[in-house]
């Protein structure tokens, strides 16, 4: 098992432009989340998906989509991004919503 | 709402020696996980113990134990035999044990060093 991949490691954009940030888990796990994390602020969660078709927001939605079309996959969409949106972005899953959550590798964003 | 409080930003301990890290948390649940989880400066968030608040005995994960006093909401992890490979910065974090929206809450973390 390759656990939570994210895809890329760092990114830098332009203010006003958008990406996706990827994330995939092979372990059929049905809870994925997305959290920044900034420093002296711990990790706080953007959004969240309880199984494929279902999403939900966290606690600092703006600015972010989500979709989950797939158990696998859970991308996370900047639709025009901002210097306040610059920070480390991880992703996580579990197996249902009241499990351990195991964590991707990180992506840091900077936005210029 | 939750809230997971870690008192001490930093604490450094001497190779080899034991160090005691806090946290404190508040809710009104009854049922929910406490986790501590390191983050080297690789970044990764890498778990390192976890307690059911409905189990009365302690968690311990080799060199690492917990001491959970659910009536006080405090959830200290206890290091023992440090090692260099032990740096990092730990968060504690609390999740509900329930459906829905269950997200960790995390408190804002302690930087731990470790001496030679």
């Amino acid at each position: 098992n390759a656990g939570v991949t994210q895809t890329p490691k760092f990114q830098v954009l332009k203010t006003g432009q958008s990406m996706t940030l990827q994330c995939a888990q092979d372990m059929n796990h049905e809870y994925m989340s997305w959290y920044r994390q900034d420093p002296g602020m711990g990790l706080r969660l953007i959004h969240y998906s309880v199984g494929a078709g279902i999403t939900d927001q966290g606690e600092v939605p703006n600015g972010y989509n989500v979709s989950r079309s797939t158990t696998e996959d859970f991308p996370l969409r900047l639709l025009s991004a901002a210097p306040s949106q610059t920070s480390v972005y991880f992703c996580a899953s579990s197996p249902t919503s009241a499990d351990t959550q195991y964590f991707g590798p990180g992506t840091r964003l900077t936005v210029l | 709402a939750q809230t997971v409080t870690q008192s001490q930003p930093e604490m450094s301990v001497q190779e080899a020696e034991t160090v005691t890290l806090s946290c404190t948390y508040d809710t009104s649940e009854s049922d929910y996980y406490l986790f501590w989880y390191k983050q080297p400066p690789s970044r990764q968030m890498i778990l390192v113990i976890r307690q059911e608040a409905y189990k009365q005995q302690n968690a311990t994960e080799n060199r690492f134990s917990v001491n959970f006093q659910k009536a006080a909401k405090s959830f200290s992890l206890k290091i023992s035999d440090s090692q260099l490979g032990d740096a990092a910065m730990y968060f504690c974090a609390y999740r509900r044990l329930l459906s829905g929206n269950t997200p960790l809450v995390f408190g804002k973390g302690t930087r731990l060093s470790v001496i030679a």
